[in-house]
C-alpha cells in the first residue's frame, strides 16, 4: 500500500494482558515513529526507530512496553500485563529523512484504539 | 520545559470566517514548529510547518505567525470552510544534540467546527 499501515485497527483485551500492535511503514521509508494519543490529548511520543542505530525509547512509559523493528520494515509493539490506563489509540508514522532535517514531515497511519476492559 | 501549550481547546468559525488558534513553548530549544490536521478515524497529518528564521509562512488559506521572543506561534485559517472542520494539533521539535525533528512534542489540539 502506499501509506502507513497498522494492526489490527481496534483491540480490547481484559486487564493484565499482553497486546500486539503492528506498523508497517511506508516502503523505503527508514525512520519509524510510536506515539500514543488519549483520549482528547495530544500525541505522546513513545519511541524511535532509524536504521541500525540504537532506538530512542525515551517516551516508553514504563517497562510494560517494548518495540521491537525488523531492518527497516515492519514495527511491533507490545504491551504487557494491560492497565487500563493504557487505553488510548497508538500511532505508527515513518518519515524518508532519518533525522526529519529537512521537512520534518511525518506520515501517520490511521492508528490502533485498544481498550483495555 | 518540554509543553507545548494550546489554545482554545474548541473553536466554532462561520463559513468564510477567521480561525485562530495560538500555541506557546518553553524550550528554547525548539527549532521546527509543524502544525498536523487530524479528521475522526485518521492519522494526523501534515498542514504547514515553520523554522523560527521567518516570522510568518503561508501556505493558501493557512498561515503561520511565530514570535520567537514570546515563544509562541499561531495558525491562521482564513475563509474558513466547512471541509476545514478537523482537530488541529500544533508541535514543536529540536534537532539539538543529533536529535530526530520526527520526535515531536505536541499540544493538546483544537476541536474545529466550521458551520455552513
Amino acid at each position: 500500500g502506499a501509506g502507513v499501515s497498522q494492526s489490527p485497527s481496534n483491540k480490547v483485551t481484559e486487564k493484565g494482558k499482553d497486546v500486539e500492535l503492528r506498523c508497517d511503514p511506508i516502503s523505503g521509508h527508514t525512520a519509524l515513529y510510536w506515539y500514543r494519543q488519549r483520549l482528547g490529548q495530544g500525541l505522546e511520543f513513545l519511541i524511535y526507530f532509524q536504521g541500525n542505530s540504537a532506538p530512542d525509547k525515551s517516551g516508553l512509559p514504563s517497562d510494560r512496553f517494548s518495540a521491537e523493528r525488523t531492518g527497516e520494515s515492519v514495527s511491533t509493539l507490545t504491551i504487557q500485563r494491560t492497565q487500563q490506563e493504557d487505553s488510548a489509540v497508538y500511532l505508527c508514522a515513518s518519515t524518508s529523512d532519518g533525522r526529519g532535517a529537512n521537512t520534518g514531515e511525518l506520515f501517520f497511519g490511521e492508528g490502533s484504539r485498544l481498550t483495555v476492559l | 520545559q518540554q509543553q507545548v501549550k494550546q489554545s482554545p481547546q474548541s473553536l466554532i468559525v462561520q463559513k468564510g470566517g477567521i480561525s485562530i488558534i495560538n500555541c506557546a513553548y518553553e524550550n528554547t530549544a525548539f527549532d521546527y514548529f509543524p502544525w498536523y490536521q487530524q479528521f475522526p478515524g485518521k492519522g494526523p497529518a501534515l498542514l504547514i510547518a515553520i523554522r523560527p528564521d521567518v516570522s510568518e509562512k503561508k501556505e493558501g488559506r493557512f498561515t503561520i505567525s511565530f514570535n520567537k521572543s514570546a515563544k509562541q506561534f499561531s495558525l491562521h485559517i482564513m475563509d474558513s470552510q466547512p471541509g476545514d472542520s478537523a482537530t488541529y494539533f500544533c508541535a514543536a521539535s529540536t534537532g539539538a544534540g543529533g536529535t530526530s525533528y520526527g520526535k515531536l512534542t505536541f499540544g493538546q489540539g483544537t476541536i474545529l467546527t466550521v458551520h455552513p
